[in-house]
């Protein structure tokens, strides 16, 4: 079975500086995608941003940007120019891709990211 | 365009009692899965309704159950509540089973303790 880890239970950076979240997996399959969610105290999960495994190119959005090693099974998020904002709890979370089935995420345990004034 | 909403936001049951909770889809969408998220964790996949079939389960108990209706609303459902159940419960809603390539939307919860 596929599992996500996240080793940092919590970060810390201050605000408009760079952070760097980290994130492993273990699994498998060779088709798959990753993701990071944001979860604010509203506890509504927000999809921040999502990789395709068969992608080299690392993928950007705005601020957010993955560093995607595929065979060091490593995933990990960067924030550029924090805001406050993005104070919230981040995860990471796989899911297999084709080959039928509805398997749902798999996600880590989640990192708190604070971001000081 | 309303988002997933989910009812109610808070219960408190005790231990073996029955439970339902509710999940309206966002407008347009015919999946909806469902995740338990305890204190601490991140989520965990229960399962998976499509079209108002389930197709795919995580793994839990059959305790857990659950229905999707014709406008795509859902229901989870536990029997003979534990301790553990004690936990968020998160429903997220996609227009079609491969999420993967539209984007699943999470509910903001019903939070479930039981005593």
């Amino acid at each position: 079975a596929q599992t996500v880890t996240q080793s940092q239970p919590e970060m810390s950076v201050q605000e408009a500086e760079t952070v760097t979240l980290s994130c492993t997996y273990d699994t498998s399959e060779s088709d798959y995608y990753l993701f990071w969610y944001k979860q604010p105290p509203s506890r509504q999960m927000i999809l921040v941003i999502r990789q395709e495994a068969y992608k080299q190119q690392n993928a950007t959005e705005n601020r957010f940007s993955v560093n995607f090693q595929k065979a060091a099974k490593s995933f990990s998020l960067k924030i550029s120019d924090s805001q406050l904002g993005d104070a919230a709890m981040y995860f990471c979370a796989y899911r297999r891709g084709s080959g039928g089935g509805a398997d749902g995420l798999t996600f880590g345990k989640g990192t708190h990211l604070i971001i000081q004034p | 365009e309303t988002g997933v909403t989910q009812s109610p936001t808070h219960l408190i049951k005790t231990r073996g009692q029955q439970v339902t909770l509710r999940c309206s889809s966002q407008s347009g969408h015919n999946t909806v899965s469902w995740y338990q998220q305890a204190l601490g964790q991140g989520p965990q996949f229960i399962f998976q309704y499509y079209r108002e079939e389930e197709n795919g389960r995580g793994n839990f108990p059959p305790r857990f159950s659950g229905l999707q209706f014709p406008n795509y609303s859902s229901e989870l459902n536990v029997n003979a509540l534990e301790l553990d159940d004690s936990a968020l419960y998160l429903c997220a809603s996609s227009l079609g089973r491969d999420y993967l390539r539209n984007e699943q939307f999470f509910g903001p919860g019903t939070r479930l303790t039981v005593l």
